[in-house]
């Protein structure tokens, strides 16, 4: 299994204004995942981050308004950047701790975010 | 890509009985099947998951049942307890070697005393 915690746990921003939100695991990880789950809604993912390497952005979502760091095994941090209402949302960072086949993903227990 | 539908959006039930939500699926590649819980102010937390070289899996309370043809799959809850209260999500993936998910809508699951 893994621990994961993720700093803030909850913030109100200004509009125009960015927040960093940091994940760090008990244990080395290869990919770490960020996800943005809007109120009442679903899970969409917003980017896979490896260790060493640019993170990999879906669709609908651009490194400019979501940079992401991961500087190692352990850490990773996503920035909502010059943000607006519409980016209230909760944010959680996962991991998937191994590589076998019967490994799951843990998630964090996210941070919500509001932007007035 | 992948699309994953789930129903239904809420779910009341008494205490005791049990508990049926469905999700489909629009990827046969899709091989990987966890459903989540997640309570108020929490992250989703793993309850069951089922891969594709199985029909049915169970675990106590909870079972999840997988059928590749018609690509469905269901998570079924007897028994079921106040505490079971909470929104259920459905996922799918292609297990690549790492944990890609696409998730369902949610379904919001009220057990009343």
């Amino acid at each position: 299994s893994a621990v994961i915690s993720q700093k803030p746990s909850r913030d109100i921003c200004q509009r125009g204004t960015s927040l960093t939100i940091q994940c760090q695991v008990d244990s080395q990880v290869t990919m770490m995942f960020w996800y943005r789950q809007q109120p009442g809604q679903s899970l969409t993912l917003i980017a896979t981050a490896n260790q060493g390497s640019e993170a990999t952005y879906e669709s609908g979502f651009v490194i400019d308004k979501f940079p992401i760091s991961r500087p190692n095994l352990t850490f990773s941090t996503l920035t909502v950047s010059n943000m607006s209402p519409e980016d209230s949302s909760i944010y959680l960072c996962s991991v998937d701790p191994g590589q076998s086949y019967d490994t799951e993903a843990f998630f964090g227990q996210g941070t919500r975010l509001t932007v007035v | 890509g992948e699309n994953v539908e789930q129903h239904p959006s809420t779910l009341s039930v008494q205490e005791g009985d049990s508990a049926v939500i469905k999700c489909t699926y629009s990827d046969s590649a899709s091989n990987y099947f966890p459903w989540y819980k997640q309570e108020l102010g929490k992250g989703p937390q793993l309850i069951i998951d089922i891969r594709s070289n199985v029909g049915e899996k169970k675990d106590q309370r909870i079972a999840v049942t997988l059928n590749k043809t018609a690509k469905h799959f269901s998570l079924h809850i007897t028994e079921t307890q106040p505490e079971d209260s909470a929104v259920y999500f459905c996922a799918a993936s292609m297990d690549t070697g790492f944990q890609k998910l696409v998730f369902g809508t949610g379904t919001r699951l009220l057990v009343s005393p």
